[in-house]
């Protein structure tokens, strides 16, 4: 069974700053793809890298694929409380047709 | 485009009866998939189908639950009966084609509560 394991579980932080979140696997992933989900909502799809070392930005986030397509990180810049919810990794396994997803990554914009 | 819908959005319910979640996934969208998120275990995948047929029911539980898609744009999943430890967000998704890397689109949830 592959499994992605994305750390941390929970972190809080202060408008402005930078933070990561780590996305990993010991299995190699056609594709990976970023979720996030506020609540009371389904996921919504932010971003998905199919090259290894591919680099995606979407406005202040940026996520890279890593060159052995096992592991991803999401950055992002000056966090503002609008990026505030749950951050959700998940991958695509060679030939499958399903997503494994992460446990998730929590993240708290204060102002 | 109204996006995936699910009914119902919330479900209380007591141990041993039957549930019945509602999908009606994106319109002219092939691949249905239902999800359950709790906090201990996060999002995890109960069955998937394409072109209606299910492809992967590894993740149903056991036999207590059941899914059926009868046509494009419509799908069930029925736990008989039901038990408090099934108490959690079920979603539903749909995508355009077969392929992982290409965009699932999540409903709402329906947030179950087994008394």
């Amino acid at each position: 069974t592959q499994l992605l394991e994305q750390s941390p579980q929970f972190l809080s932080i202060q408008e402005g700053e930078n933070l990561t979140v780590y996305c990993n696997s010991s299995s190699v992933f056609s594709s990976l793809q970023w979720y996030r989900q506020e609540p009371g909502e389904g996921p919504v799809l932010l971003v998905t890298v199919v090259t290894g070392g591919e680099v995606k930005k979407l406005k202040r986030l940026t996520f890279q694929f890593g060159d052995a397509r096992k592991d991803s990180s999401l950055h992002i810049t000056a966090a503002q409380p609008g990026d505030t919810g749950l951050y959700l990794c998940a991958g695509g396994p060679t030939g499958a047709q399903k997503l494994v997803f992460g446990q998730g990554t929590r993240l708290t914009i204060n102002p | 485009d109204a996006g995936v819908i699910q009914s119902p959005r919330h479900e209380v319910t007591e141990m041993g009866q039957e549930v019945t979640l509602r999908c009606k996934p994106i319109s002219g969208h092939n691949s249905l998939f239902w999800y359950r998120q709790t906090m201990m275990r996060g999002l995890e995948l109960l069955i998937y189908f394409n072109n209606n047929v299910p492809i992967d029911d590894s993740g149903m539980p056991e036999d207590r639950f059941s899914a059926k898609m009868p046509n494009a744009s419509f799908s069930t999943l029925k736990i008989q009966p039901s038990e408090p430890r099934d108490s959690a967000v079920y979603f539903c998704a749909s995508r355009a084609s077969g392929g992982a890397a290409d965009t699932q689109y999540f409903g709402p949830g329906t947030r179950l509560t087994v008394l």
